[in-house]
């Protein structure tokens, strides 16, 4: 699986918009992109995927370049509830692995009143 | 709805003890996972499983032992606990389509003295 570098920490204003890029320069045709976030010290959580196409939930959306070497992850109006460690994975689908997740350091985004 | 299930939530052990993390999932998932995660750090892989029957060392299995007899219940058993141990453990469950999410229990935060 492709490595990932994202800034350790970040600031954002409650109800601006938050940005947190990440960037994969290795990253294979068939790799996709993966976004969870791990609030405190709970479990992490699902955010968002995507392989090339821009996508968007009712989370976030996800922004890939047209070479696929960087993203972003956007949260549209961040509430102080969004105060968590953002984990940027790229990982290929393996049928004998499933969705076997590679952690690194995340960004810790604090979203300040 | 459940999810991803996991007991004790914290758990003290002395040195040589053993013990085993119990872990169960609700939603007929045919993937398990089992992570540890030190303070500060991402998540590290254990052991997985693909279905009942079937496991497989991840990362950082040594200490570690699983079996998966049902789709539901994947324990983790440590044997002759050491401080290394001392993590929180984390575990995971995705269905058997592609790319689709990871599901995470809450944690089991265990300490070694």
């Amino acid at each position: 699986d492709a490595k990932t570098t994202q800034p350790p920490s970040m600031d954002c204003a409650e109800g601006r918009a938050a940005n947190l890029p990440c960037n994969h320069s290795t990253i294979s045709g068939n790799e996709y992109v993966y976004w969870y976030r791990q609030i405190h010290s709970q479990g992490p959580q699902y955010i968002i995927h995507g392989l090339k196409n821009n996508e968007t939930n009712e989370m976030a959306s996800l922004i890939i370049t047209e070479d696929r070497k960087s993203s972003t992850l956007i949260l549209p109006h961040a509430t102080l509830r969004d105060t968590a460690v953002y984990y940027c994975i790229v990982r290929v689908w393996n049928n004998n692995a499933g969705n076997m997740l590679t952690f690194g350091g995340g960004t810790r985004l604090m979203v300040k009143p | 709805n459940a999810g991803v299930t996991q007991t004790p939530k914290f758990r003290i052990l002395k040195i040589g003890q053993s013990m085993t993390l119990q872990c169960t999932q609700d939603m007929n998932h045919n993937y398990m996972y089992w992570y540890r995660q030190d303070p500060g750090m991402g998540l590290k892989l254990i052991y997985y499983s693909v279905g009942a029957g079937i496991t497989d060392k991840g990362e950082v299995p040594n200490g570690y032992n699983v079996s998966r007899s049902t789709t539901e219940d994947f324990p983790l058993r440590l044997e002759l606990a050491a401080p290394s141990q001392t993590s929180v453990y984390f575990c995971a469950s995705s269905s058997r389509r592609g790319h689709t999410e990871a599901f995470f229990g809450q944690g089991t935060r265990l300490t070694v003295v």
